[in-house]
């Protein structure tokens, strides 16, 4: 069955500019859950969600956000960007939120921030 | 916020075991402990997951500490193709932090 998908694979923007990053689960996963990875603080969790509700939120500003739909499809928006910005976001999508629920992750969007 | 703490790096021979510690000392009574890797220009991918008991799969066995304040994943024979950068993560708090990077030589 098709993996978890994520677009866009790359794209760059300028300070100040927003972005929306979509996520696309395995089909029948009801969770959804967003990480953002930089060389030098590794792979941090922004937030997750399962049936439409966030359900868990890392300690990121707010100007990150998402959501996520009827169809657990996924995105994930961040407003006003910095230089800081620039990293891989990564989204895993998952059966079951907590417990067991393996996490399967999606390539990721590459955003640089200029 | 439960968290874990795992080493930088180790490295290891091709077909050696290999243990990879991780710290979890605030985990919770009901909290999984799970583990991922991450190869070059790749997503992380599962590797196994447990809560009490140790736990085997084809890929690695998992051993937690009697206590559940630390876990060891175990790659019995360590192949050029595990070099990866290895996470371990409570499954209610999701983070991963950095892993640890193993290395492997022929």
């Amino acid at each position: 069955k098709a993996g978890v998908t994520q677009t866009p694979r790359y794209l760059i923007k300028t300070r100040g500019q927003q972005v929306t990053l979509s996520c696309s689960p395995i089909s029948g996963h009801r969770s959804v859950s967003w990480y953002q990875q930089t060389p030098g603080q590794g792979l941090q969790f922004l937030f997750e969600y399962f049936s439409e509700t966030q359900r868990n939120k890392g300690n990121f500003p707010g100007r990150f956000s998402g959501r996520q739909f009827s169809n657990s499809r996924s995105e994930m928006n961040v407003s006003t960007l910095e230089l800081g910005d620039s990293a891989l976001y990564l989204c895993a999508s998952s059966l079951v939120r907590g417990g067991t629920g393996e996490l399967f992750f999606g390539e990721g969007s590459r955003l640089t921030v200029l | 916020d439960a968290k874990t703490t795992q080493p930088n790096s180790m490295e290891s021979n091709e077909e050696e075991p290999v243990h990879l510690p991780c710290n979890h000392s605030t985990i919770s009574g009901t909290d999984y402990i799970h583990w991922y890797r991450q190869l070059p220009s790749q997503g992380p991918e599962y590797v196994i997951h447990g809560l009490t008991s140790n736990v085997n799969n084809r890929m690695a066995s998992l051993a937690i500490a009697e206590d559940r304040k630390s876990s060891t994943l175990i790659l019995h024979r360590a192949t050029l193709r595990d070099a990866a950068v290895y996470y371990c993560t409570l499954r209610s708090t999701l983070t991963f932090g950095k892993g640890t990077m193993l290395l492997v030589s022929p």
